[in-house]
């Protein structure tokens, strides 16, 4: 069964600290690997898309990696902030999957204390 | 580009009693998705759509779910017969190809069974 799973399950940083989030994925056949955010009782936006040949993706303080061999990706927030605080979800597009079908984690919700 | 719209925002409605939701994709994406997501959990797939084909649903569509996207634009989702286990947040995405495309996802139909 292919399942994507993000640990941990919540965490709690002060304001300026670097932060990982980690998303790990049961399969490695992969089209691609989408990170997104989702305030409370909102949508999802979009963060950052790695391609299956992409080792890695950047966008201002956010930086995702994907390895397909160990089935792993992180996001990295630098210098986090209070805005930051969020749910942060992980999504892949497997091969030989449902063509329309991200499987997600159940997410990660960071608290960026001021 | 105006992004994924979905109204209404917020359904609150009567144990079985019917209820349409409404998507508008990004104009030049030709594929839409729904998805459904219950409280702390990863969204789940239902069903998507090629312009104005319906290419696959998700068991989880029962048979009181109907979705339709006429004329390969809007497409709506309807639930006969509510049922408390229905109530959940219903996010429609749509992105402008196949598997290997960023989904941008709407705001969300927070829908409440009471």
């Amino acid at each position: 069964k292919q399942e994507v799973t993000q640990i941990p399950a919540a965490l709690s940083v002060p304001e300026g600290e670097n932060l990982v989030l980690n998303c790990s994925f049961t399969d490695s056949a992969i089209y691609n690997l989408q990170w997104f955010r989702q305030d409370p009782g909102k949508g999802l936006t979009s963060l950052l898309l790695i391609q299956s040949s992409q080792r890695e993706q950047t966008s201002g303080r956010l930086n995702a990696s994907l390895d397909k061999s160990s089935g792993r990706s992180t996001l990295y927030i630098a210098a986090s902030q209070p805005g930051d605080s969020a749910t942060y979800l992980c999504a892949v597009a497997y091969y030989g999957g449902s063509q329309g079908n991200l499987i997600f984690g159940k997410g990660t919700k960071l608290s960026v204390k001021p | 580009d105006t992004g994924v719209s979905q109204n209404p925002r917020h359904k609150i409605t009567k144990r079985g009693q019917n209820v349409t939701f409404r998507c508008d994709p990004i104009s030049e994406h030709n594929r839409l998705y729904w998805y459904r997501q219950t409280l702390g959990q990863g969204p789940e797939f239902l069903t998507y759509f090629q312009n104005e084909a319906q290419l696959e649903k998700s068991r989880l569509l029962s048979d009181r779910f109907s979705a339709e996207r006429p004329k390969g634009s809007f497409s709506t989702l309807e639930i006969q017969r509510t049922e408390q286990g229905d109530s959940a947040m219903y996010l429609c995405a749509s992105t402008e190809g196949g598997t290997g495309y960023g989904y941008t996802f709407g705001s969300g139909t927070r829908l409440t069974v009471v």
